[in-house]
């Protein structure tokens, strides 16, 4: 069975250092999709990115960035220079192919990191 | 309007008493799910649906109950509600790539 195991309960850092949240994750799957949300204060979940298990190219996104490594099992996200607006609560998640293809059968989601960025 | 749009975002309920959470898309997506999230645990998969012919459990089933009424509709039951089950719900829809899109959130708290 599929798990996504998000380390980091809590993490606090001062406005404009860089951190990086961990994921690592678990599958037989050779075909998997891998996502990170955002969920701030209020509550909602933000979606920031999704990967499939093809492409391991990191991404970068303004001042987020993510490394894929399939080697390690690992899907870690930087962010960096960050904002008070960036403390939230960041959850990895995973999802199998499925029998209809395309992550249908669910999102697993790891326990959550919640980041604060102190001004 | 919302992509998603769950009804109530709020309530306080009883403990036995019989609860609907409603959830409404206008994505067009025929995959819809029920989540719920406790501090500290992530979300959880309660039920998903492929059509209104196919539902299915997810890792924490017990307790509710689902019905797809259409493509846009996706409601969940607890047919009695008990204290451990005051969660935030969350409904979602996910595209053909498995990218879920989630409604607001339904907090709900049972006494």
């Amino acid at each position: 069975a599929q798990k996504v195991t998000q380390a980091q309960t809590e993490i606090s850092v001062v406005e404009k250092e860089d951190v990086t949240l961990d994921c690592v994750y678990e599958t037989r799957d050779t075909t998997y999709y891998l996502f990170w949300y955002k969920q701030p204060p209020s509550g909602e979940l933000v979606f920031l990115i999704r990967r499939n298990s093809f492409d391991e190219q990191n991404e970068i996104s303004g001042r987020y960035s993510w490394n894929f490594q399939k080697s390690t099992s690992s899907f870690n996200f930087t962010i960096t220079a960050s904002q008070v607006v960036d403390s939230a609560v960041y959850f990895c998640a995973l999802s199998e192919a499925g029998r209809s293809g395309g992550g249908a059968d669910g999102l697993t989601f790891g326990k959550g990191t919640h980041l604060i960025i102190q001004p | 309007d919302a992509d998603v749009t769950q009804t109530p975002r709020n309530r306080i309920t009883k403990t036995g008493k019989r609860i609907m959470l409603e959830c409404s898309q206008t994505k067009g997506h025929d995959r819809m799910y029920w989540y719920r999230q406790d501090p500290g645990l992530g979300l959880r998969l309660i039920y998903y649906s492929f059509d209104v012919k196919d539902i299915n459990k997810g890792e924490i089933s017990d307790g509710y109950s689902v019905s797809r009424q259409a493509q846009a509709k996706f409601s969940l039951s607890l047919e009695s509600a008990i204290p451990n089950q005051t969660a935030l719900y969350f409904c979602a829809t996910s595209d053909f790539r498995g990218q879920a899109f989630f409604g607001q959130g339904t907090r709900l708290t049972v006494v």
